[in-house]
């Protein structure tokens, strides 16, 4: 399968653990883009890599989430004291933009993160 | 207001109904249009992306864009049950994608 892989599928934790999420891109793309999405709601943009360098970040990402993509393949997403409110599928998605073609995003299977 | 929005639903059809899927959005500086397939527990798939204004049809899917209305549909012709999904609207933003909250397809068969 050369879709976007996500590891692990599932994963629960106590408040104030710290967790770490693994997300390996579709090997051509160099754009990878971590997403969270809570139930009954569409995904929510948290932050973006072109190749190793991380772009943009999210007002929702706060101090206590930090992503990285060494070498520019895969990315980790890491979370600091978990809380409740952390709770949600953290989706990865990557894209290889071209010039004038739309950014076309391709989601993983997510991670389900629940905060005890 | 939300930058994207769509009817949550839940909608329901019979199997082989046209289905009819909807989202508004504010922002004119949007440029492409996607519409994603969720199934229950799993990441969204893309099934459609337009550019700009028009229609474009992809088997029995058919996607509409209208800027001067700021409106997207998403067109199901011959609905079956494995269409029974949440549906998501998603509008480029330079890298990022803004989704609208999904409306949630259910084809009785």
């Amino acid at each position: 399968d050369t879709g976007v892989s996500q590891d692990p599928r599932h994963k629960i934790t106590k408040r104030g653990q710290n967790v770490t999420f693994r997300c390996d891109p579709i090997s051509e793309h160099n754009r990878l883009y971590w997403y969270r999405q809570t139930l009954g709601q569409g995904p929510e943009f948290l932050t973006y890599f072109q190749n190793e360098a991380q772009l943009e970040k999210s007002r929702l990402l706060s101090d206590r989430f930090s992503a990285e993509r060494p070498k520019g393949s895969f990315s980790t997403l890491e979370i600091q004291r978990t809380e409740q409110g952390d709770s949600a599928m953290y989706l990865c998605a990557s894209s290889s933009k071209r010039d004038n073609v739309a950014d076309t995003q391709y989601f993983g299977p997510g991670t389900r993160l629940t905060v005890l | 207001q939300k930058e994207v929005e769509q009817d949550p639903g839940p909608l329901s059809v019979p199997e082989g109904a046209i289905v009819s899927l909807n989202c508004t959005y504010s922002n004119s500086a949007f440029q492409y249009f996607m519409w994603y397939r969720q199934y229950s527990r799993k990441g969204p798939e893309l099934l459609m992306y337009t550019y700009s204004s028009g229609n474009k049809e992809d088997g029995r899917f058919t996607a509409q864009v209208d800027k001067s209305s700021k409106y997207i549909s998403l067109f199901i012709r011959d609905s079956q049950p494995s269409d029974s999904a949440t549906y998501l609207c998603a509008m480029d933003s330079s890298y990022k994608l803004i989704f609208g909250s999904g409306t949630r397809l259910l084809v009785r068969p």
